[in-house]
């Protein structure tokens, strides 16, 4: 059974810094991996989809990389802001199966 | 605007007493599903259905029910809701691949 995992759980950095969210994954047979930012008492937005033929994506400032041979993938944003301060979270699809969601990096970006 | 919409975005109510959350999507999607998120214990899928009249069970469906007549709209149903489904729900739609959420519902069962 897939099993998704984020770490650290909590995350405060300053504003400017370029930071680095884990995600880890115990099956490796996954269609795609998937990340969302979701704010407080908000739904969740996408950010990025990696197929699993790709090894990363980018979008402005995000970008995000995935090894399914190792089970893993990051996040990378550029130059923070206090406006991506949210909870990210990742999810790996592997087909005929519920979409499995690892319980997020809640993040802090300190003016 | 492509969006899932949720309805009520709140609710309060009492033990027992049968409600339904609606979920409409607007992008023809096939897939769609609900989740309830708690803290602590993240994102759960409850129900799934892959078209129109095939759904399914996820993680924790006990005390939830789903029907599927239209391919647009996938309601919740709580026959008997009871305080451990106090929650925020989420609905989603996708076409197999990428996944889009509602705005969620907070759901508290007194």
């Amino acid at each position: 059974k897939q099993e998704v995992t984020q770490i650290p759980a909590a995350l405060s950095v300053p504003e400017g810094e370029n930071l680095v969210l884990n995600c880890s994954f115990t099956d490796s047979a996954i269609y795609n991996l998937q990340w969302f930012r979701q704010d407080p008492g908000k739904g969740l937005t996408s950010l990025l989809l990696i197929q699993s033929s790709q090894r990363e994506q980018t979008s402005g400032r995000l970008n995000a990389s995935l090894d399914k041979s190792s089970g893993r993938s990051t996040l990378y944003i550029a130059a923070s802001q206090p406006g991506d301060s949210a909870t990210y979270l990742c999810a790996a699809y592997s087909g005929n199966t519920p979409l499995v969601f690892g319980k997020g990096t809640r993040l802090s970006v300190i003016a | 605007e492509a969006q899932v919409t949720q309805n009520p975005r709140y609710l309060i109510t009492v033990t027992g007493k049968k409600l339904t959350v609606t979920c409409s999507q607007n992008m023809n999607h096939e897939y769609m599903s609900w989740y309830r998120q708690d803290p602590g214990l993240g994102l759960r899928q409850i129900y799934y259905s892959m078209n129109v009249e095939v759904t399914d069970k996820g993680d924790v469906p006990e005390g939830y029910k789903v029907s599927r007549k239209e391919k647009r709209n996938f309601p919740l149903i709580l026959e008997s809701p009871s305080p451990n489904q106090t929650s925020l729900y989420f609905c989603a739609s996708s076409s197999y691949n990428e996944q889009f959420f509602g705005p969620g519902t907070r759901l508290t069962v007194l």
